[in-house]
Formats: structure tokens, C-alpha cells, sequence
């Protein structure tokens, strides 16, 4: 089956850091682009950022350029998520999505992990 | 950056009753257009791809029309599992934007 788990969210006071990852299984991690989408409490999906299958097209929010960084580890079916200088609204439940693509057509992102909070507060 | 506006943003309907959501995009998107359904504390569930391609396992009752800048999400009959909020997302370009969401409530 495939499946998409996040951690390392948690409480950090803002201008804090957090790394966020997500292990990939059920599937070949290494060929398809992965995507990042937040959703803040009450509020609707926001996409954050995508890379690559090889890490070499690598894509993020104009409002989050600068603070995020994504990454990504094949041998270790895992996907990263660099979170710094937080803010309070960064505050959010942060999802990890496959995109798939198909023939350069019958695009989506299917699955989706459960998704790790992250709370910025003092 | 490619706008996805959704309407309505929330309504209101009873079982068995025939609901019809509409995306339109500031630009065109071919049929780069998903939509997804979302309930309380889960993660999305991807429902229809390429505008109108029905996701495995996703009931019949679900479908999906339109291209370029206008989109629809149609559910037939409407079932008591179905009230959730509903996205569309355009897959054309970078970024993969998201409409504001709809939720459908039970009247």
C-alpha cells in the first residue's frame, strides 16, 4: 500500500527552526516529484513547495522563499522540510504529497501523508 | 501566479439532492485541474484528475467537467459520507494553487 507519513512537527517560539519529514513506502520514492502543502488552522490548502525526483527542479511559495528549504534523501524514501525563522502564521498542519504525472498529462497529488502541526507560539 | 475561485464557498444540501461546485481560473489550465474532498482532521482525498477523470475507488456519483478556466464538480445524489469541504487545484503551472475551498453541509 502506498503510504506517506510526516514528523517532527511540535511547539517552537517564533523565530525558532523545526526540520519536518516524510518516509515514503509502497512505491518507488526516487521517481516521482514530491510536494509540501500547509494548512493553517480553520483555513484552506496552501502548497509550500516541490522537488524533483532527482532534486533537480526544485520549486517554493514566493511569500516562503528564503525561510524553507526542501530536500530530499532516495536511499532513505524520505522527504524534508527546513522550517526557519518561524512566524505565528506558520502556524499549520503540514502535509507531504505525491505528485503523479503521467505521460506529462493526468496530473494530481495522490496519496497524502496525515499531515505533523506545527504551532508557533511564545 | 494562477488564481482558483470557487463558488459558492459553502452550502447548504440534504441527502439525495444534486450538488453542482464550480472553479474558475484566472487564466487558462487546459484540463490541469484536480479536485479533492477534505473532512474534519484528515487529509485530502484526491476525487478527480484531469477535470474529469474519476480517481480509483471514488464513487460514481462523483464527476467532473470543464476546461480552461471553467470547472465543475458534480455530485448526483448526495450521501451522508459526502459532507466535507471540497478543493479544486489547477496542475498547470508552478504554483500548484489551490481554490478556497466549499464546504457542504447538511441542511
Amino acid at each position: 500500500e502506498v503510504h506517506l507519513v510526516e514528523s517532527g512537527g511540535g511547539l517552537v517560539k517564533p523565530g525558532g527552526s523545526l526540520r519536518l519529514s516524510c518516509v515514503a513506502s509502497g512505491f518507488t520514492f526516487s521517481s516521482y516529484t514530491m510536494n509540501w502543502v500547509r494548512q493553517a488552522p480553520g483555513k484552506g490548502l496552501e502548497w509550500v513547495s516541490l522537488i524533483s525526483s532527482s532534486s533537480n527542479i526544485i520549486y517554493y511559495a514566493d511569500s516562503l522563499k528564503g525561510r524553507f528549504t526542501v530536500s530530499r534523501d532516495n536511499a532513505k524514501n524520505s522527504l524534508y522540510l527546513h522550517v526557519n525563522s518561524l512566524r505565528a502564521e506558520d502556524t499549520a498542519v503540514y502535509y507531504c504529497a505525491r505528485e503523479i504525472n503521467d505521460y506529462g498529462d493526468y496530473r494530481r497529488f495522490d496519496p497524502w501523508g496525515q499531515g505533523t502541526l506545527v504551532t508557533v507560539s511564545s | 501566479d494562477i488564481q482558483l475561485t470557487q463558488s459558492p464557498s459553502f452550502l447548504s444540501a440534504s441527502v439525495g439532492d444534486r450538488v453542482t461546485i464550480t472553479c474558475r481560473a484566472s487564466q487558462g489550465i487546459s484540463s490541469y485541474l484536480a479536485w479533492y474532498q477534505q473532512k474534519p482532521g484528515k487529509a485530502p482525498k484526491l476525487l478527480i484528475y484531469t477535470a474529469s477523470t474519476l480517481q480509483s475507488g471514488v464513487p460514481s456519483r462523483f464527476s467532473g467537467s470543464g476546461s480552461g478556466t471553467e470547472f465543475t464538480l458534480t455530485i448526483s445524489s448526495l450521501q451522508p459520507e459526502d459532507f466535507a469541504t471540497y478543493y479544486c487545484q489547477q496542475l498547470n503551472s508552478y504554483p500548484r494553487t489551490f481554490g478556497q475551498g466549499t464546504k457542504v453541509e447538511i441542511k
